[in-house]
């Protein structure tokens, strides 16, 4: 079974710009959650949806946007990028939603603002 | 509110030796609490998951740890390091109540000397 995809995996953008992640989940897996991982503030959740629709939210601004579609695939958007959004942005994906000892992650979107 | 704590960012260890990683939680009641581990420009792999059943959890890869309530803690172990076990290891919470998300530690960055 093929785990969880993101692409692209490294990304190069400026100031100001948008930007759109993707995320495959594992096949049958119904729930993806986006974390950002920088070397200050570490791992931190931004959101997690379920069925199409937004279920929980970390502590981010509302440039912070994000997806589901149909085919469970989710898409985290990040508007007028800013220099402190370069991180490492981690999908993962679970069966349902709330299970989240039994998420798989997959190997991350390297993004870069300069 | 639930918080986790590495007490180390950095452990250094020689092959071949015990490799102690420490871990303390704080939470108003007995959390779910796992290791994962980081291989770089890898995604992020469960190693053991505590969810209240034996207090010493076995992992993949020889990793074990122990929950001990009185001392809030869950450190992570392994009796002889291997060069493939370098990498960065967070200790991570599961929140409560419905959001299902994890809360992450700092990480701890192993290193194993020939």
């Amino acid at each position: 079974k093929a785990g969880v995809t993101q692409t692209p995996r490294y990304l190069i953008k400026t100031r100001g710009q948008q930007v759109t992640l993707s995320c495959s989940p594992i096949s049958g897996h119904r729930s993806v959650s986006w974390y950002q991982q920088t070397p200050g503030q570490g791992l931190q959740f931004l959101f997690e949806y379920f069925s199409e629709t937004q279920r929980n939210k970390g502590n981010f601004p509302g440039r912070f946007s994000g997806r589901q579609f149909s085919n469970s695939r989710s898409e985290m958007n990040v508007s007028t990028l800013e220099l402190g959004d370069s991180a490492l942005y981690l999908c993962a994906s679970s069966l349902a939603l709330g299970e989240a000892d039994t998420q798989y992650f997959g190997p991350g979107t390297r993004l870069t603002v300069l | 509110a639930q918080s986790v704590t590495q007490l180390d960012s950095h452990v250094s260890v020689s092959e071949g030796t015990p490799v102690l990683l420490r871990c303390n939680y704080s939470s108003s009641y007995s959390p779910s609490l796992f290791w994962y581990v980081q291989h770089p420009n890898k995604g992020l792999q469960l190693l053991l998951k505590y969810t209240s059943a034996a207090t010493l959890v076995k992992g993949i890869n020889g990793f074990e740890a122990e929950f001990k309530k009185s001392e809030t803690s869950f450190h992570l172990t392994k009796p002889s390091a291997h060069m493939s076990d370098a990498a960065e290891y967070f200790c991570v919470a599961l929140r409560g109540g419905s959001q299902g998300n994890l809360i992450f530690g700092k990480g701890t960055k192993l290193s194993v000397k020939p």
